[in-house]
């Protein structure tokens, strides 16, 4: 069975851009989390969306964005870009219940 | 205030050594734990969890871990370490019914052979 996927695994956006990420869960999942990891850091939790709904929300400023379509995958966006948003992007699916997460391989966004 | 606190950062083993890797939490409910790992480059694999009774929790590769919750701790153990076993190593702590969790800064394991 295919695992979390993600894309584009790399991406390098100038400051003030606008950037969209996609996720595409592991089949059956219906709950799809975001995460953010700097560089030398444990990931901080962006979004959590289940069933196309957002269940939870992270310190984070509205720059940020995301949605879950019907088929359940997602997209993460974020828009007028700062240096300070360079990081790994880290899609998770699971199918709630207590099940555990299953994290992608990440999304390494580079703003210069 | 909600945290996870790794309190080493890098820590190096020969092979065949055992290893601790130590993380307490602090939480206002009752705990979801979890410990990941990252290889370079990659996502994160979990480990093992533990969401309630026995206290000591077996995970894939050979490692496990003790919820201690006087010690608000949950510490992840091998008897035996692998050069394969070098990575990251996260802590995290959860609830009930969210996706929400919240990670440790991680701990770096090197292995010399």
């Amino acid at each position: 069975d295919a695992g979390v996927t993600q894309s584009p695994t790399h991406l390098i956006k100038t400051r003030g851009q606008h950037v969209t990420l996609r996720c595409s869960p592991i089949s059956g999942h219906k709950s799809v989390s975001w995460y953010q990891q700097v560089l030398g850091q444990g990931p901080q939790f962006i979004f959590q969306y289940y069933e196309k709904e957002e269940r939870g929300r992270g310190n984070f400023p509205d720059r940020f964005s995301a949605r879950q379509f019907p088929n359940y995958s997602s997209e993460l966006n974020v828009n007028a870009l700062l240096l300070g948003d360079s990081a790994l992007y880290l899609c998770a699916s699971s199918s709630m219940n207590n099940s555990p997460l299953h994290f992608g391989n990440g999304t390494r966004l580079t703003v210069t | 205030a909600q945290s996870v606190t790794q309190p080493d950062i890098h820590i190096t083993v020969s092979e065949g050594a055992s290893l601790e890797l130590r993380c307490n939490y602090s939480y206002g409910a009752t705990p979801y734990l979890f410990w990941y790992v990252q290889s370079p480059g990659q996502g994160l694999q979990l480990l093992l969890k533990y969401f309630s009774g026995d206290t000591l929790v077996q995970g894939i590769k050979g490692f496990e871990a003790e919820f201690k919750r006087s010690q608000s701790s949950f510490n992840l153990r091998k008897p035996s370490v692998h050069w394969s076993d070098a990575a990251e190593y996260f802590c995290a702590v959860g609830a009930r019914n969210t996706d929400k969790l919240i990670f440790g800064t991680g701990t770096r394991l090197q292995v010399f052979p």
